[in-house]
């Protein structure tokens, strides 16, 4: 079965650390994303992609970067990290190009900044 | 800009009761955009439940529905006997066909007791 599998699971780190989070996907997919969802806060977009080798900026990208290194992987960095960036972080992908397309998720990666 | 918004949860029901949870959109980029509901249970990512992407129809899913009503902008979910295993946290969502232009509405809590 197809699948979004991200890594970690959670993580603690500290304010000011570099922190890599990692998303790997076996659905063949073209478009993958990375969103982050606080209390209180329907899930946002960070960045996304659609090709290997290169990203996009979402709606809230400051404070992140992002890599594409391969079809199957897409990983949500954070070069110097907040306390406001701990949140529940969500990996999906979806293929473009069929009406309503449908995102496909990660179980998720609980990051906390102290 | 689009949004959507839905019940504030948590919302709290016996099993065998039925539910309702409310959903409103507002969608400036496009006139019909897809509808969606998503579901996260506990441990896991989010997953499509329904979605429907024409005005007036109606989708349904392990026994829930949800009707495109595109004169009150609504696509409210509702089930007429919940399950325990129903608890999770319920998405509405929409886009405007690209799928990098998902709005997710904030998530709604619902607990069914046994």
């Amino acid at each position: 079965e197809a699948a979004v599998t991200q890594s970690p699971r959670s993580k603690v780190a500290v304010t000011g650390g570099k922190v890599t989070l990692s998303c790997h996907q076996t659905n063949n997919h073209d478009y993958m994303y990375w969103y982050r969802q606080d209390t209180g806060h329907g899930l946002r977009l960070i960045h996304y992609s659609y090709v290997a080798d290169s990203t996009e900026k979402g709606d809230i990208p400051d404070g992140y970067k992002a890599s594409r290194p391969s079809q199957e992987n897409f990983s949500l960095i954070l070069e110097l990290a907040s306390l406001s960036q701990t949140a529940v972080y969500f990996c999906a992908s979806s293929e473009p190009g069929a009406s309503a397309e449908t995102l496909y998720f990660g179980s998720g990666t609980r990051l906390t900044v102290l | 800009g689009d949004s959507v918004t839905q019940t504030e949860g948590p919302v709290t029901v016996s099993e065998s009761e039925s539910l309702i949870i409310n959903c409103t959109y507002s969608a400036t980029s496009i006139a019909y955009p897809n509808l969606f509901w998503y579901v996260r249970y506990p441990g896991e990512g989010l997953q499509l439940l329904l979605k429907v992407i024409t005005a007036g129809q109606k989708g349904s899913s392990r026994g829930f529905e949800a009707t495109y009503n595109k004169e009150t902008t609504s696509f409210h979910l509702q089930k007429a006997s919940v399950q325990e295993s129903d608890s999770a946290v319920y998405y509405c969502a929409l886009d405007d066909t690209n799928a990098y232009k998902v709005i997710f509405g904030k998530g709604t809590h619902l607990h069914v007791l046994p």
